[in-house]
This record gives structure tokens, C-alpha cells and sequence, in this order.
């Protein structure tokens, strides 16, 4: 199965500031199937970007999504209060999926 | 509203057996592909199960294959997990999520429930 190893581990930063969160797979995830999502504190996850670049329905353009292959990036630009979460990245493109352990982001 | 919400908390000793729900609503349930998704305390989002729209094929990753059955009941607008043979490691927040697209489709998820606790003990 493909490992997605995330880093840093927590990130934290400042209102405005830009947050840059990353996710390497231990092997080329295809078609750039690769997803983030964000989960607030006692939250359910909610999809951010799918394709690897894409954004979900609803979520505003401050997010972005980049990279292919083995190497990706989620950020977060003009960081607000409410951007504290916990950041996961997800590949789909070979079973079974799996999840980034995770990048907890602290709004200081 | 479209949303899921998951039911069937509890508390189970090891080797015991518990059954969680989903309810849909808002959406057309039996378009969609459904899954679980479980987070254990502290830690990451671990996928491992799906069902067809339809109900005629299911998934399963290696960890809980034998143990927990995928099943749905469109008339009812409802997704199952029945678990058995419960393991401490099986202890977690458990999540149902949807997929967009069809069973052959990649699998993200572009709507969660608020997920259900479920703590295995003696």
C-alpha cells in the first residue's frame, strides 16, 4: 500500500501569514489522485481539494493545491483564526486508500 | 440539508459484536457509493470498507475482512457496519463518508458524518 508521510507535524503561524503543509507517498500515487481535507477540533473531515489541485464545492480560493508524482502541497494563504485544524492529505488512485498521518495547524 | 449521521455508540467488551448505522439525507442515497472510515484516539483517518450504490459489491481492507460486513438499505436511506470478533485496536470514532462518481470511480470523500464512537473494553 502507498504510505503518505505528511510534514511538519504542526505548523503554527500567524493570522495572514501563508502555511505551506506537505505529503510525500512512498510511491507514485496515478492520475495526481490525491486529496486534502480539513478537520476542526470535535469536527468530521471536510474534502478542501481533490485531483490534487482542484477545490471542493465551497471552499474559498486562499486554498490551493499542488503536485504530482510523489511529492504534493496544500496552502493556505491569508491564514485566518478558524483555519485551526488538523490537515490530512488522502491518495485514491491505488487501493486501498490511504490517509497522511497528519499536520496539525496552530493559529497563534 | 444533505448530510449523515451516524448512530450506534456504545461500549463492547473483546470478541463482542455491534452494529452502527448512517442516515442520509438531503441527497439521492442510492446514487452514491458509501463507505467507513474509522479515527482510533489521538490518531490519523484509517479507510476500510465500501459498498456499491446498488449494494451488490462490497470492500474491505485486510484488517477488518471476516470481522465487519458493509451493508445499505436504499429504502431506507441507510448504511450499516456490523462488527464482530472486536479487537482494542478496533476502538475509534467511526465515520461514514460519500463518493462521488461510480463504484469503478476513484474514491474520495466529499461528505462525512459526524462520526460515532465506539469503545472496545472489559
Amino acid at each position: 500500500e502507498i504510505v503518505l508521510t505528511q510534514s511538519p507535524g504542526t505548523l503554527s503561524l500567524s493570522p495572514g501569514e501563508r502555511a505551506t503543509l506537505s505529503c510525500r507517498a512512498s510511491q507514485s500515487v496515478s492520475s495526481s489522485h490525491l486529496a486534502w481535507y480539513q478537520q476542526k477540533p470535535g469536527q468530521a473531515p471536510r474534502l478542501l481539494i481533490y485531483g490534487a489541485s482542484s477545490r471542493a464545492t465551497g471552499i474559498p480560493d486562499r486554498f490551493s493545491g499542488s503536485g504530482s508524482g510523489t511529492d504534493f502541497t496544500l496552502t493556505i494563504t491569508r491564514l485566518e483564526p478558524e483555519d485551526l485544524a488538523v490537515y490530512y492529505c488522502q491518495q485514491y488512485g491505488s487501493s486501498p486508500e490511504t490517509f497522511g498521518q497528519g499536520t496539525k495547524l496552530e493559529i497563534k | 440539508e444533505v448530510q449523515l449521521v451516524e448512530s450506534g455508540e456504545g461500549l463492547v467488551q473483546p470478541g463482542g459484536s455491534l452494529r452502527l448505522s448512517c442516515a442520509a439525507s438531503g441527497f439521492t442515497f442510492s446514487s452514491y457509493t458509501m463507505h467507513w472510515v474509522r479515527q482510533a484516539p489521538g490518531k490519523g483517518l484509517e479507510y476500510f470498507s465500501a459498498i456499491r450504490s446498488d449494494g451488490r459489491d462490497t470492500y474491505y481492507v485486510d484488517s477488518v475482512k471476516g470481522r465487519f460486513t458493509i451493508s445499505r438499505d436504499n429504502s431506507k436511506n441507510t448504511l450499516y457496519l456490523q462488527m464482530g470478533s472486536l479487537r482494542a485496536e478496533d476502538m475509534a470514532v467511526y465515520y461514514c463518508a460519500r463518493s462521488s462518481g461510480t463504484w469503478a470511480s476513484p474514491w474520495y470523500f466529499d461528505l462525512w458524518g459526524r462520526g460515532t464512537l465506539v469503545t472496545v473494553s472489559s
